[in-house]
C-alpha cells in the first residue's frame, strides 16, 4: 500500500492563483519530505525539500508546509505560472533507510492562462 | 549538470519475451534505481543497487532482475515480459554518501508489452 497518500491527483488553476497539493503518512520514521517536479516526457527532477526540524520553507513561488503532530505537508505554488504546468511528487525518506523513497501518487497541475 | 541516459524512449515487446533496459549515468554516482510509473500510483521502486554487482529489491521486484557490472551502468530485465509490465520505467542515481540526497532520473522509457 501507498505510505504517502497525495491529493488531489489533478488541479486546474488559473494564472497567478495558488495550487495547492496535501500529502499524509503513517509512518512517523520519516523524517525527510522531498518534492519532485515531472514535465511531459522528462524525468521527475528534485524541486525542494523539508527535514522536521522546521515547519516551513519556502524557495521562490514555492514553499512546503510540515505539520509534524498530524503527519502532513503540503506544497504551495503562488502565483501559478503556464510553465508551473506540470506532474508534482511528494515523497518520503528515513535516516535509517536512506536511499529509498517512498513517493505519493501525484497531482497533475494546470495552469491556464 | 548530472545526467541520466536511457537507452530506449519507446519500446514495443511481445508476451514472453525478454526485455533489457539500460541505463547510464555520467556522474560516478554510487547508489542507482528503477521504478516504474503508473498512474494513479506514483512512482514504485523495483530494485536498487548502491555498488557495482551489489542489489537490493523494491517494493515490487517480482518478474525483474537486475545487473550492474559497471558502476555507471544499471540494467534492468524483464525476463519473460508480460503485458502487466507495460509501463512507464525510469532509472535514477544518486550520490550515494549520505540521508536525503537529491536523485536524478532519466527521461524514462515507455514499454508496451503486447
Amino acid at each position: 500500500q501507498q505510505q504517502v497518500k497525495q491529493s488531489p491527483q489533478s488541479l486546474i488553476v488559473q494564472k497567478g492563483g495558488i495550487s495547492i497539493i496535501n500529502c499524509a503518512y503513517e509512518n512517523t520514521a520519516f523524517d525527510y519530505f522531498p518534492w519532485y517536479q515531472q514535465f511531459p516526457g522528462k524525468g521527475p527532477a528534485l524541486l525542494i525539500a523539508i527535514r522536521p526540524d522546521v515547519s516551513e520553507k519556502k524557495e521562490g513561488r514555492f514553499t512546503i508546509s510540515f505539520n509534524k503532530s498530524a503527519k502532513q505537508f503540503s506544497l504551495h505554488i503562488m502565483d501559478s505560472q503556464p510553465g508551473d504546468s506540470a506532474t508534482y511528487f511528494c515523497a518520503a525518506s528515513k535516516r535509517s533507510n536512506d536511499y529509498k523513497l517512498s513517493f505519493g501518487a501525484g497531482t497533475t497541475v494546470t495552469v491556464r492562462a | 549538470d548530472v545526467k541520466v541516459t536511457q537507452s530506449s524512449r519507446y519500446l514495443v515487446k511481445r508476451t514472453g519475451e525478454k526485455v533489457f533496459l539500460e541505463c547510464v549515468q555520467d556522474m560516478d554516482h554510487e547508489n542507482m534505481f528503477w521504478y516504474r510509473q503508473d498512474p494513479g500510483l506514483g512512482l514504485r521502486l523495483i530494485y536498487f543497487s548502491y555498488d557495482v554487482k551489489m542489489k537490493e529489491k523494491g517494493d515490487i521486484p517480482e518478474g525483474y532482475s537486475v545487473s550492474r557490472e559497471k558502476k555507471e551502468r544499471f540494467s534492468l530485465i524483464l525476463e519473460s515480459a508480460s503485458t502487466n509490465q507495460t509501463s512507464m520505467y525510469l532509472c535514477a542515481s544518486s550520490l550515494g554518501f549520505g540521508y536525503g540526497e537529491t536523485q536524478y532520473f532519466g527521461p524514462g522509457t515507455r514499454l508496451l508489452v503486447l
